[in-house]
């Protein structure tokens, strides 16, 4: 039982590039969702899905895409990189118990865009 | 809007004190509040949580209270140790499923 691994680690990216951070949970859970973290921000969630064909934003979705075509991949796209998504991303994925969703994270990405 | 405020932003406490970090929410519809962990460099960890049926939920050193009426919940840690230093992060649940974090409390236990 992995839990939730993230994939790459690190990332540099050119302004204007393309890339896909890739998220995958083996514990069957139904929520995903995906955080950046910036220095004095906390936690920001960007998209987040209940299930496999549904996805809906969160705080910050602008210039992100999210698709979630199985209940054990959750991949972020970004379509065209800019300085400002420079952040550490945080996938978790949940399961519903007594009506709450408890969170598990990942191990994150740190992603530098110059 | 969706918000979690979170105070104070730093705080040190002597090793063997107590450390109380509050949070308030703005949706009183809000049913689920957990309380994370955050060690340098690692991935935040879920340390104790409570849903808004309950007053108050006690582990061991750890402690967290909510006051649906004011719409806020705290974090309380006794008997502080140098390894409790880590960065905590307080969240609740808005429309049932999205999960909206505080901006973070940095806690520095001096031995």
């Amino acid at each position: 039982n992995a839990g939730v691994t993230q994939t790459p680690k690190f990332q540099v990216l050119k302004t204007g590039q393309s890339m896909t951070l890739q998220c995958a949970q083996d514990m069957n859970h139904e929520y995903m969702s995906w955080y950046r973290q910036d220095p004095g921000m906390g936690l920001r969630l960007i998209h987040y899905s209940v299930g496999a064909g549904i996805t809906d934003q969160g705080e910050v979705p602008n210039g992100y895409n999210v698709s979630r075509s199985t209940t054990e991949d959750f991949p972020l796209r970004l379509l065209s990189a800019a300085p400002s998504q420079t952040s550490v991303y945080f996938c978790a994925s949940s399961y519903l118990l007594a009506g709450a969703y408890e969170q598990y994270f990942g191990p994150g990405t740190r992603l530098t865009v110059t | 809007g969706e918000n979690v405020e979170q105070h104070p932003s730093t705080l040190s406490v002597q090793e063997g004190d107590s450390a109380v970090i509050k949070c308030t929410y703005s949706d009183s519809a809000s049913n689920y509040f957990p309380w994370y962990k955050q060690e340098l460099g690692k991935r935040p960890q879920l340390i104790i949580d409570i849903r808004s049926n309950v007053g108050e939920k006690k582990d061991q050193r750890i402690a967290v209270t909510l006051n649906k009426t004011a719409k806020h919940f705290s974090l309380h840690i006794t008997e502080t140790q140098p390894e409790d230093s880590a960065v905590y992060f307080c969240a609740a649940t808005f429309t049932y499923d999205k999960v909206i974090f505080g901006p973070g409390t940095s806690l520095s236990v001096i031995p």
